[in-house]
């Protein structure tokens, strides 16, 4: 799996959109981007993946670069519920399905 | 919408102990995984299952043991519980199939807290 890179905390007006980096430039073709969450002492919560093209659904929009070496997860009207950290992953589809969790982003949403 | 639940939110347990941990799915998952969560080491999986009766290591198995007898329910058994076992333990659950909203959109439960003193 690609490695990735994100900023280790973030703040964010309660409100505003959330804007999330990720940098993967090591990313193969076949490789898709996920994002998950994990709220203080609850599971890690699936949000969104995808390949090349941008994907939106009820939690979040997930933005790809054309080249596909870094994307952008948003929430688009934050709230005190969305303070969570959240990590982002390359990985290869059907990769054994094991799931490897580096650092994430520490979201703090602010009122 | 998946629910995953777990036995206990918060166990504590004493050394040399036999520990249980339960983990149901409602959604017919083929596969079940167990992951450990530490501070500065995130998520490492312990064990998972594609099947009923079927089990394989993950990264870091020595200490743990699983069951899998209905294709529900997952456990994680810690057959002498050691202070280093201390940990919060997350059961997941995810489809076995083609496309990638199947096999890599993991469903978490909330966690185990264990304690072991």
């Amino acid at each position: 799996d690609a490695k990735t890179t994100q900023p280790p905390s973030m703040d964010c007006a309660e409100g505003r959109a959330a804007n999330l980096p990720c940098n993967h430039s090591t990313i193969s073709g076949n490789e898709y981007v996920y994002w998950y969450r994990q709220i203080h002492s609850q599971g890690p919560q699936y949000i969104i993946h995808g390949l090349k093209n941008n994907e939106t659904n009820e939690m979040a929009s997930l933005i790809i670069t054309e080249d596909r070496k870094s994307s952008t997860l948003i929430l688009p009207h934050a709230t005190l519920r969305d303070t969570a950290v959240y990590y982002c992953i390359v990985r290869v589809e059907n990769a054994g399905n094991m799931l490897t969790f580096g650092g994430g982003t520490r979201l703090m949403v602010k009122p | 919408d998946v629910k995953v639940t777990q036995s206990s939110r918060y166990l504590v347990k004493r050394t040399g102990e036999k520990v249980f941990l339960e983990c149901v799915q409602d959604m017919d998952h083929e596969n079940m995984f167990w992951y450990r969560q530490d501070p500065g080491l995130g998520l490492r999986l312990i064990y998972f299952s594609y099947d009923v009766k079927m089990k394989e290591k993950g990264d870091i198995p020595e200490g743990y043991s699983v069951s899998r007898e209905k294709k529900e329910r997952f456990s994680l058994i810690l057959e002498s519980a050691s202070t280093n076992q201390t940990s919060m333990y997350l059961c997941a659950s995810s489809f076995w199939g083609s496309g990638p909203a199947s096999t890599d959109t993991q469903y978490f439960g909330p966690g185990t807290r264990l304690t072991v003193l």
